[in-house]
Formats: C-alpha cells, sequence, structure tokens
C-alpha cells in the first residue's frame, strides 16, 4: 500500500460547522488530490496540489478549500458543511501530474447532519 | 463532467468466465487509466495505456484502445470470487488531471 493516511475515516458533524480532513503522505510524491465519492457520480476532483503551497481547483471545488504547507500533508476543509456535502473523501497522491500512477488513501466517510 | 463513461454499469458472471468492461470517452487523450475499488476501499490501479498504444497486458488482464471511436475495454480472463469489485476508467487530457468515470460494478459468483 501507498504510503497514505487519512483522517479522520469517519465523523459526523453537523450542518454548519466546520471540517477538516487530513491527507498525509510518507512517498515524498508532488502532487496531491482530494476527490469526493458519491453514487452516480463517480469520483469527481475537489482540488489539488502540485507542491508546497500551490494548489488549484477541480470540477467541484466550492465550498471547500486547501492547504499545503508540506510535503506531506494536504488539508481539506469544508468551512461550514452542508448535508450535500455528505461523501467519501478520497486522498490521492502522484509523483508528477501527467502520465503517472495515482495512488489513493482508504477514504474518510463524512456525514452531515 | 465525466470525461470517461463505462459500460455496463453492473457485471454478473460465474466463476472461469471472462468479463469485458467498456469505456468511451470524449475528448482526445494522452492515456486512459484502469482502476480497481474493493467495497470500502480506496482505488488500485491496474494498468495504464498511451493513446499511440492499442492493446496492453497485464496477468489476466487485457486491456485495448481504440482513439478512432475514443473506447477502451478491460478484459478480464478466467475471472475469480475475489475479481469482485467495482473498475473505473479514467482519462487524462492536455494538461488537465485525471477524470474518473461512474464505475462498473463486477460481480463474479463463485
Amino acid at each position: 500500500d501507498a504510503g497514505i493516511t487519512q483522517s479522520p475515516r469517519h465523523k459526523v458533524t453537523e450542518t454548519g460547522t466546520p471540517v477538516t480532513l487530513r491527507c498525509h503522505q510518507t512517498e515524498n510524491h508532488r502532487y496531491m488530490y482530494w476527490y469526493r465519492q458519491d453514487p452516480g457520480h463517480g469520483l469527481r476532483l475537489i482540488h489539488y496540489s502540485y507542491g508546497v503551497k500551490d494548489t488549484d481547483k477541480g470540477e467541484v471545488s466550492d465550498g471547500y478549500s486547501v492547504s499545503r504547507s508540506k510535503t506531506e500533508d494536504f488539508l481539506l476543509t469544508l468551512e461550514s458543511a452542508t448535508s450535500s456535502q455528505t461523501s467519501v473523501y478520497f486522498c490521492a497522491i502522484s509523483s508528477s501530474g501527467q502520465g503517472n500512477t495515482i495512488y489513493f488513501g482508504e477514504g474518510s466517510w463524512l456525514t452531515v447532519v | 463532467s465525466q470525461q470517461g463513461e463505462e459500460d455496463p454499469q453492473a457485471l454478473s458472471i460465474q466463476e472461469g468466465e471472462n468479463a469485458t468492461m467498456n469505456c468511451s470517452y470524449k475528448t482526445s487523450i494522452n492515456n486512459l487509466q484502469w482502476y480497481r475499488q474493493n467495497s470500502g476501499r480506496g482505488l488500485v490501479h491496474l494498468i495504464l495505456i498511451r493513446s499511440n498504444e492499442r492493446e496492453k497486458h497485464s496477468g489476466r488482464l487485457r486491456v485495448t484502445l481504440d482513439t478512432s471511436k475514443k473506447s477502451s475495454s478491460l478484459l478480464i480472463t478466467a475471472s475469480r470470487a475475489a475479481d469482485t469489485a467495482s473498475y473505473f476508467c479514467a482519462t487524462e487530457s492536455g494538461y488537465s488531471t485525471l477524470t474518473f468515470g461512474k464505475g462498473t460494478m463486477l460481480l463474479v459468483s463463485p
């Protein structure tokens, strides 16, 4: 398994509260990604990072922010959680942004009530 | 929006049979990748095929790519119960990141 750790793995939170998901890698890969997976939608990219402090938006970035202050950590923050953000969130890493395998973490199950 | 779309959405076969899943996409690509996801787990990379390749093999997996038809197929030969999972194609175009399809759920019965 690729050295990717997501935390927390499961969380229930209330609407309107901020939530931060953490992704930690031990592979020293440059690229890190946050995806969400929902029934009927497959995986959709939220944000990604191509280096420390370098991030960009994905397909479904509204309501999410990210930060990457160290190579190994990529944080996903839901500023004010909504029920539509109930999902499974996957962190992924790759050594380059083009033509390379992406390695996935085990997922974080988030329920917003 | 999804670039790749897998077909069928679900496939049920017996052990020992072959399983074929298809992926269609809309725009030109640099490469196409197939991933597998066991229930409750993260995705695992299976195989990557570049736009200038037509076929690749990896163990019991065979992937074909037809860029003129903008389609790919994943063949799993001699399926086993352990192959039960969801399979996703993902496409890379230009300088963009990978875009995943919605997946095919494969059930292999003993």
